[in-house]
């Protein structure tokens, strides 16, 4: 079974604080996602990464910045943390999804992280 | 991507089938119907898709409509732990579409004793 593990539930950080979340993948996925959810609002997507050292951003980068140094790790860093970051991270991974394969894209997600920012 | 329409919240008996409906009259001749659902607490999980043909896998089977306008996603013998949100996306599979999944706010599924 694919596994997507991030490595941390749940945390609490300060305001100004900068945070790292971890996620790593191993099935050998080309990309990696990472999204927040939120109540009322849904899965938005934060950033991401359809191969190492590649980066997209997706609807609501603002405030975030991400890292894929090796293709089974995708890092989400808060440069400086602020309350209105506080949500529940997701991280997924899925196979590549070139026009020309058959693949259908479903996504893998991991536990969550559930960050609390004061 | 399609928009979907889903009941709020629907309950079944445990043992017994759940049949989830899903509308999606807008959707388009290459996108494909995906199911996730997320219990409390975790992240969502992936159950099934399909294009056209009816799907089944060890989870669940998909029924899809032959106007593929709905869909409903068969749980046959619901336990306890399927309690969950259950969520049905359209959207095009391959090319760049990645991972812009679009879920709405899904169907609670509450399985009773």
């Amino acid at each position: 079974d694919v596994k997507v593990t991030q490595s941390s539930r749940y945390l609490v950080k300060r305001t100004g604080e900068k945070v790292f979340l971890e996620c790593v993948q191993d099935m050998d996925h080309e990309n990696m996602f990472w999204y927040r959810q939120d109540p009322g609002l849904g899965l938005r997507l934060i950033y991401f990464s359809y191969d190492v050292k590649m980066k997209e951003k997706g609807d609501i980068p603002e405030g975030y910045s991400v890292s894929r140094e090796k293709k089974e790790r995708f890092s989400l860093i808060l440069e400086s943390a602020s309350t209105n970051q506080t949500s529940m991270y997701l991280c997924a991974s899925s196979p590549f999804q070139g026009a020309k394969t058959s693949n259908t894209g479903e996504l893998f997600f991991g536990e969550g992280s559930r960050l609390t920012v004061l | 991507d399609a928009k979907t329409t889903q009941p709020p919240s629907m309950d079944c008996a445990e043992g017994r089938a759940a049949n989830l409906p899903c509308n999606h009259s807008t959707i388009s001749g290459n996108e494909y119907v995906y199911w996730y659902r997320q219990i409390h607490s975790q992240g969502p999980q992936y159950i099934i898709h399909g294009l056209k043909n009816n799907e089944t896998n060890e989870m669940a089977s998909l029924i899809i409509t032959e106007d593929r306008k709905s869909s409903t996603l068969i749980l046959p013998h619901a336990t306890l732990r399927d309690t969950a949100v259950y969520y049905c996306i359209v959207r095009v599979a391959g090319g760049t579409s990645y991972g812009k999944l679009t879920f709405g706010q899904g169907t609670i599924l509450t399985v009773h004793p």
